[in-house]
């Protein structure tokens, strides 16, 4: 099984600032890797796919970057509505088997 | 649109068995993988299965394997999760979602997804 690892557990940012997200794979993945966000009593919402691809209506201060086992996503001007615990995943192991990273929550300094 | 409905979640005892299920509408559901994710009250997300856009190959979490089998009825376009011997650590909020593309397992991130139904299992 593939562990995803992501860093720091929480980050604490004031809003119009930069937040930078980590996540490490324990094996490559190539460009295997999408970011979600979830916020309270939601279901998660694709943010990222492909490493850095973003979803439909995604805004443009979401960013993802990395290859193979180390990935960042980042959000260039914290809004308001950008607090909430991100995901990386991984869906490169074969047979699927496709592991969530155990998330970090973005709070509001 | 896109829906995904879960419903089946209930209270139930160590080492009973449920059937969870996940309604979709809104696109062709017999050509798309689909999957289950869990997560535990304050906890992360977790993935639990996958199945084929057929049926015919289906994919499990270390954790659930051996108890949960994931089915779909693609003439009612309808997704199944079966869980035997429940244990305590399987509480958790329980997501159906679809994958980007039709007739692909292989891209397995999440673009859809229900709002879930919540399994807890307790003495």
């Amino acid at each position: 099984e593939i562990v995803m690892t992501q860093s720091p557990a929480a980050l604490s940012v004031s809003p119009g600032e930069r937040a930078t997200l980590s996540c490490r794979a324990s094996q490559h993945v190539s460009s295997n890797l999408a970011w979600y966000q979830q916020k309270p009593g939601q279901a998660p919402r694709l943010l990222i796919s492909g490493a850095s691809t973003r979803a439909t209506d995604i805004p443009a201060r979401f960013s993802g970057s990395g290859s193979g086992t180390e990935f960042t996503l980042t959000i260039s001007s914290l809004q308001s509505e950008d607090f909430a615990i991100y995901y990386c995943q991984q869906y490169a192991d074969r047979p699927p088997k496709y592991t969530f990273g155990q998330g970090t929550k973005l709070e509001m300094k | 649109q896109v829906q995904l409905a879960e419903s089946g979640g209930d209270v139930v005892q160590p080492g009973r068995s449920l059937r969870l299920s996940c309604a979709a509408s809104g696109f062709a559901f017999s050509t798309y993988a689909m999957f289950w994710v869990r997560q535990a009250p304050g906890k992360g997300l977790e993935w639990v299965a996958g199945i084929s856009y057929n049926g015919r190959s289906d994919y499990y979490g270390d954790s659930v394997k051996g108890r949960f089998t994931v089915s779909r009825d693609n003439s009612r376009n309808t997704l199944f999760l079966q869980m035997h011997s429940l244990r305590l650590e399987d509480t958790a909020m329980y997501y159906c979602a679809r994958p980007p593309r039709p007739y692909d397992i292989l891209t397995g991130y999440l673009v859809n997804w229900g709002l879930g139904t919540l399994v807890t299992v307790t003495s």
